[in-house]
This record gives structure tokens, sequence and C-alpha cells, in this order.
């Protein structure tokens, strides 16, 4: 079975903290995504990496950036987070390549709270 | 952009009761998925079905892409169904979109 884990299920950090996320996967998938989840405004893409070292933005870049120097592990980072950042984040990773499915497999969720 | 609604928005039922979910998309997609997200938050995988029909257990899954739809049938409904599921259509590799989810309510 597909295994992702985040760090932790819950988070609470004040304005301006530096906050990592991590994600890591068990099934050498090529690629990992980050979304954040929102009631009203559903799942929204932030960053998805498609290989080590490379990264592109999703739709909702802004205030976040990311690191995949490793295949199974992929960071999200909130620079100075801010209160408008609480949500829920969900990492999710899916093979590529011909003959293979790019079916999603998500993590369990961090309900981040920023006072 | 690709437009994914889900219907109905809420459903409450009563225990040992069949349902069915249905997911419009308005363009054509690689592949759909449905998840199950319990009360915890976590996304489980139900089907991944860009095309056809799937059976596991008590759900079954149909999509039929010319018509831009998918179905999902929850038979016998117990307790441990209710939650939030979410169709959701792949336009490639790393552009997946959501619906709004269907709020599952089966009560004992």
């Amino acid at each position: 079975d597909v295994k992702v884990t985040q760090s932790s299920r819950y988070l609470v950090k004040r304005t301006g903290e530096k906050v990592f996320l991590e994600c890591v996967q068990d099934m050498d998938h090529e690629n990992m995504f980050w979304y954040r989840q929102d009631p009203g405004l559903g799942l929204r893409l932030i960053y998805f990496s498609y290989d080590v070292k490379m990264k592109e933005k999703g739709d909702i870049p802004e205030g976040y950036s990311v690191s995949r120097e490793k295949k199974e592990r992929f960071s999200l980072i909130l620079e100075s987070a801010s209160t408008n950042q609480t949500s829920m984040y969900l990492c999710a990773s899916s093979p590529t390549g011909p003959g293979r499915s790019n079916e999603q497999f998500f993590g369990p969720g961090t309900r981040l709270t920023v006072l | 952009g690709i437009q994914v609604e889900q219907s109905p928005p809420d459903l409450i039922l009563q225990e040992g009761a069949n349902s069915t979910l249905r997911c419009n998309f308005s363009d054509s997609v690689n592949n759909l998925q449905w998840f199950h997200q319990n009360p915890w938050g976590q996304l489980i995988n139900l089907f991944y079905i860009p095309s056809g029909t799937k059976q596991n257990g008590r759900l079954s899954a149909t999509t039929v892409a010319t018509e831009r739809y998918s179905l999902l049938y929850i038979s016998s409904s117990q307790t441990t169904d209710s939650g939030v599921y979410f169709c959701a259509v792949c336009i490639s590799d790393n552009d997946m979109r959501f619906g709004a989810g269907t709020r599952l309510t089966v009560k004992p």
C-alpha cells in the first residue's frame, strides 16, 4: 500500500514564525503535491514537484515556498506565517510515466493554526 | 478552466439505505478519482476510474467519459460511511481539480 505521512497532525504557530510542513512518501513516486483545504473554497493546489529539486507553482503559491531535496520528501515552508494561512494542509503523491496511472494518494493532513 | 460539479451537496440517510452521488465535469479529462474524507480529514482513495465501472464491496462507480459524468453508488449504507465524498478530475499529470463534495450523514 502507498503510504504518505505528514510530520504533524496539528500545529499551532504565531504570526511571523517560519513554519515547516514535511511530507514523506514510500512508493518512489515522481510527483508530489501540497494542497490547502478551506471551508467553502475546497482543495486548492499550492505547489507541486515532478522530480527532485523541481517545482511548479499551483493556484495559490503566494506566501509559500517548497523544497524537494530527496525524491521521497517534499516540504512546504511558510516564510512568515500569517493568520490567513490557518488551514488544513494536505500532501499527496502520484506516479507518472508510460503505463502508469497518475492516481494521487494523500497523507493524513496537518491542521495549522496561526495565532 | 474545467468545472467539476457534485450533487447533491448534502445527503442524509438512514442506515441500510442506498444512495447515488453524481459528478459532472465540463471538459475532457485524463482520469477521475473518488475520495472519502473521514472525520479526521484524511482523504481515502475509493476509485481511480477514468472510464467504465468498478466495484469494491458495497461501493461501485461508473464513469461515462463521453458524457462527462461519474456516479458513485453506496449500497446498504453504514454510519462509518459518513463524511464528505469528493470527485476529482485530472486534466494532466499535475493538474487535478476537485468538486465541492457531497456531505453524507448516515443515521443509525
